[in-house]
């Protein structure tokens, strides 16, 4: 198993541009996640889905958008890039919440918004 | 006042010291504690997991419940160069679709 993946590794975008990150995961979890790290400023929850079709904002889903039509994939989208995007973005996925249910990271995107 | 406060260091140790890591919290909801550890470039990985209060041990791991005080604690036995990432503590709720809460992380670095 892959586990989570996330393309791309690093990306540079000029202000105004928009991309979409990848996030695919071949455990068959249920529930997706996507976060942003800042520099000591721990892991911030933008958006996450319990199941294809259902999606939810996390406390910062300013700026950016998602969609889940499979259970295996969750895109974040960003329209009109900014600098305060420029962070490290994580995509985890895990079978619940709660108990023993642990959350899968993937490797991460590093996004420079200039 | 922030759901989940945690120190972010950084802390530098000597190899073989103990290490405590610390984080509070406010919701007395919370009943799933967890730590996870990270590397530099890569993504959080679960060290440890407990609910409720108590005491869980796992090698030179031990994580710590103290529900009283709201209070959540990871010790380091013997630390190790390896053990050089930074910590983060994270919570939930007992029920429903509430995503875990991650503290800030704290950066630990063990000198050989």
């Amino acid at each position: 198993n892959a586990g989570v993946t996330q393309t791309p590794k690093f990306r540079i975008l000029k202000i105004g541009q928009s991309m979409t990150l990848q996030c695919t995961q071949d455990m068959n979890h249920n529930y997706m996640y996507w976060y942003r790290q800042d520099p000591g400023m721990g892991l911030k929850l933008i958006y996450y889905s319990v199941g294809a079709g259902i999606t939810d904002k996390g406390e910062v889903p300013n700026g950016y958008n998602v969609s889940r039509s499979t259970t295996e994939d969750f895109p974040l989208r960003l329209e009109l890039a900014a600098p305060s995007q420029t962070s490290v973005y994580f995509c985890a996925s895990s079978q619940g919440q709660g108990w023993g249910n642990e959350q899968f990271f993937g490797p991460g995107t590093r996004l420079t918004v200039l | 006042q922030k759901e989940v406060e945690q120190d972010p260091g950084p802390l530098s140790v000597p190899e073989g010291a103990i290490v405590s890591l610390n984080c509070t919290y406010s919701n007395s909801a919370f009943q799933y504690f967890m730590w996870y550890r990270q590397y530099s470039r890569k993504g959080p990985e679960l060290l440890m997991y407990t609910y409720s209060s108590g005491n869980k041990e796992d090698g030179r791991f031990t994580a710590q419940v103290d529900k009283s005080s709201k209070y959540i604690s990871l010790f380091i036995r013997d630390s190790q160069p390896s053990d050089s990432a930074t910590y983060l503590c994270a919570m939930s709720a007992l029920s429903g679709n509430t995503p875990l809460v991650f503290g800030k992380g704290t950066r630990l670095s063990v000198i050989a």
